[in-house]
């Protein structure tokens, strides 16, 4: 079955500094790829998704790129700011169209004022 | 438009006992995707409802149910609770079975004692 790698655990940055976050995944008939942030004490949010026929998505200071031969994709936020500071998660869609979410284990983004 | 409402968010109970779980998709939603949530396996996939028939289903003992109705909300049963029950339940909602975006809800902390 599909499983989603997710790194780093835990990241650290300044505010205005840029954040990066890889997943990988092994299923390649996956074709959906959302990311979602968690605050504590709330469920998660989407905050970006991309499917497979697109290479990159931009969405103000977040962005997520896909490399479908590697089977990976990133999400890159630019000017960090300290509400960024929450848990990140990346999924892909198992099994095509019809499959669930599969998640990674989470990424700690805290941003330093 | 309201978002993914769960009831209760928070619940105490004892080995042994059974529980159970409500979801109120957003409006027009039609398909809900309940998860675990727990510190060391992460968001784990339990099962999808659409059109108040299962349509999928994660790796979880026959303990876990749930059932959908008529006018699309979920619930989920959890038998014979075990210490290792103790997580966030969250629910998501989807416009249709196999749509891409699901929506989370603010989850249940399950606690069992």
């Amino acid at each position: 079955g599909e499983n989603v790698e997710q790194h780093p655990s835990t990241l650290s940055v300044q505010e205005g500094d840029s954040a990066v976050i890889k997943c990988t995944y092994s299923d390649s008939a996956s074709n959906y790829f959302p990311w979602y942030k968690q605050e504590l004490g709330k469920g998660p949010q989407l905050i970006i998704d991309i499917r497979s026929n697109v290479g990159e998505k931009k969405d103000q200071r977040i962005a997520v790129t896909l490399n479908k031969t590697a089977k990976h994709f990133s999400l890159h936020i630019t000017e960090t700011q300290p509400e960024d500071s929450a848990v990140y998660f990346c999924a892909a869609r198992a099994g095509g169209s019809q499959g669930n979410l599969i998640f990674g284990k989470g990424t700690k983004l805290s941003v330093k004022p | 438009k309201a978002g993914v409402t769960q009831t209760p968010r928070y619940l105490i109970k004892t080995r042994g006992q059974q529980v159970t779980l409500s979801c109120s998709p957003i409006s027009g939603h039609r398909s809900v995707s309940w998860y675990q949530q727990t510190p060391g396996q992460g968001l784990q996939f339990l099962f999808e409802y659409f059109s108040e028939t299962q349509r999928n289903k994660g790796n979880f003992p026959g303990r876990f149910s749930g059932r959908q109705f008529s006018n699309s909300r979920s619930e989920m049963n959890v038998s014979t609770l075990e210490l290792g029950d103790s997580a966030l339940y969250l629910c998501a909602s989807s416009l249709t079975a196999g749509t891409d975006t699901q929506y989370f809800g603010p989850g249940t902390r399950l606690t069992v004692l």
